[in-house]
């Protein structure tokens, strides 16, 4: 079955960047959109970005334009979510979340999810 | 971006207890919406999408309706592992959640 493993939590200075990785397993990756999620603490849920990596196409949410960077390894049925310029807002846990395609080749809903990494940015 | 909105942003509820959470959307989604339910230290986990369609393996206590702004999801039959917090999502374009709604014990 699919399942998505994440990287570990990361303790990041202000300023700096951090990459999470997400890797898949189950299914055929280049076929779905993986996208990056996160939730502050006692938050709610916010979209940052996806990828398709059969179209090696990103998307990104107006707030983290410029800020986001996601990416994909085929070879290694790996995406990854980097943030720069990081502040203590984005102490989260970060999620990546798979959506295969509609007939219409949309791709709407987070059908599974990878377990989260915690990203604490402190001084 | 279309913004989502939910009611209530809390509800108290028993075992037994028919809960409804309803969704907004600030335009019309026609039913491109689904709903998430969400445990303390969990992922999400998808149970409804395009409205009203039951994901795989979710109990048939769950269900949706609407469309166009609309939405709201059911729960017929409250089980003590349906505490948690309950999102919606649009799908109509890049997603947008819902602040969620947490439902606990009575």
């Amino acid at each position: 079955q699919v399942q998505l493993v994440q990287s570990g939590a990361e303790v990041k200075k202000p300023g700096s960047s951090v990459k999470v990785s997400c890797k898949a397993s189950g299914g055929t990756f280049s076929s779905y959109a993986i996208s990056w999620v996160r939730q502050a603490p006692g938050q709610g849920l916010e979209w940052m970005g996806r990828i398709i990596p059969i179209l090696g196409i990103a998307n990104y949410a107006q707030k983290f334009q410029g800020r986001v960077t996601i990416t994909a390894d085929k070879s290694t049925s790996t995406a990854y979510m980097e943030l720069s310029s990081l502040r203590s807002e984005d102490t989260a846990v970060y999620y990546c979340a798979r959506t295969e395609a509609d007939s219409s080749g949309y791709y709407r809903y987070f059908d599974y999810w990878g377990q989260g990494t915690l990203v604490t940015v402190s001084s | 971006d279309i913004q989502m909105t939910q009611s209530p942003s809390s509800v108290s509820a028993s075992v037994g207890d028919r809960v409804t959470i309803t969704c907004r959307a600030s335009q019309g989604i026609s039913s491109w919406l689904a709903w998430y339910q969400q445990k303390p230290g969990k992922a999400p986990k998808l149970l409804i999408y395009a409205a009203s369609s039951l994901q795989s393996g979710v109990p048939s206590r769950f269900s949706g309706s609407g469309s166009g702004t609309d939405f709201t999801l059911t729960i017929s039959s409250l089980q003590p592992e349906d505490f948690a917090t309950y999102y919606c999502q649009q799908a109509n374009s890049f997603p947008t959640f819902g602040p969620g709604t947490k439902v606990d014990i009575k």
